[in-house]
């Protein structure tokens, strides 16, 4: 069975660019989420999908936003990114149910911001 | 707003030996507490979690234990092994908010 997979692996923007990171989940799985992780700061909750709706947001700027296809698969965009953005983007899918249990997390995607 | 505190945020212990991570969270509508294990280069990977309705787990050579009156729980792993070294996370989750609020991380090094 085939894991999450998250694309790119690695990138480099310049400040004011923006970014789109993709995020397949499990085959089966239909709840998606989305983590900052940066050094000293742990995994910050971004935003939760889960068939189509957003069911839940971290407290980040709206220059963060993401958005949940009808196959499960997602996407997440910063816009006008910031030196500050430079971090681990982890996606990681989840059965549905009533929000507690297992996260099946991807390798992330490494941003780095110049 | 929520928070959970993870200590230390490094740990070194010889082969063989315990090694205990302790996280305290704020909110007391907390009732899932996993523990994930992050090796480098890659995702988290859950190793044990525990619900409000349990106060220990165990899994082999490892352990949760959760006090929900002080709102404390711990993760403890014996007889370290060398491929026990990663950085471990804390985590607490409220059923309904589908989110999750991780610690800080606990680098582990296990030295043979």
């Amino acid at each position: 069975k085939a894991g999450v997979t998250q694309t790119p692996r690695y990138l480099i923007k310049t400040r004011g660019q923006q970014v789109t990171l993709s995020c397949s989940p499990i085959s089966g799985h239909r709840s998606v989420s989305w983590y900052q992780q940066t050094p000293g700061q742990g995994l910050q909750f971004l935003f939760e999908y889960f068939s189509e709706t957003q069911r839940n947001k971290g407290n980040f700027p709206g220059r963060f936003s993401g958005r949940q296809f009808s196959n499960s698969r997602s996407e997440m965009n910063v816009s006008t990114l910031e030196l500050g953005d430079s971090a681990l983007y982890l996606c990681a899918s989840s059965l549905p149910g009533g929000g507690t249990g297992e996260l099946f997390f991807g390798e992330g995607s490494r941003l780095t911001v110049l | 707003g929520e928070n959970v505190e993870q200590h230390p945020s490094t740990l070194s212990v010889q082969e063989g030996d315990s090694a205990v991570i302790k996280c305290t969270y704020s909110d007391s509508a907390s009732n899932y507490f996993p523990w994930y294990k992050q090796e480098l280069g890659k995702g988290p990977q859950l190793i044990i979690d525990i619900r409000s309705n349990v106060g220990e787990k165990k899994d082999q050579r490892i352990a949760v234990t959760l006090n929900k009156t002080a709102k404390h729980f711990s993760l403890h792993i014996t007889e370290t092994q060398p491929e026990d070294s990663a950085v471990y996370f804390c985590a607490a989750s409220t059923t309904g908010t589908y989110k999750y609020i991780f610690g800080t991380g606990t680098r582990l090094k296990v030295l043979a």
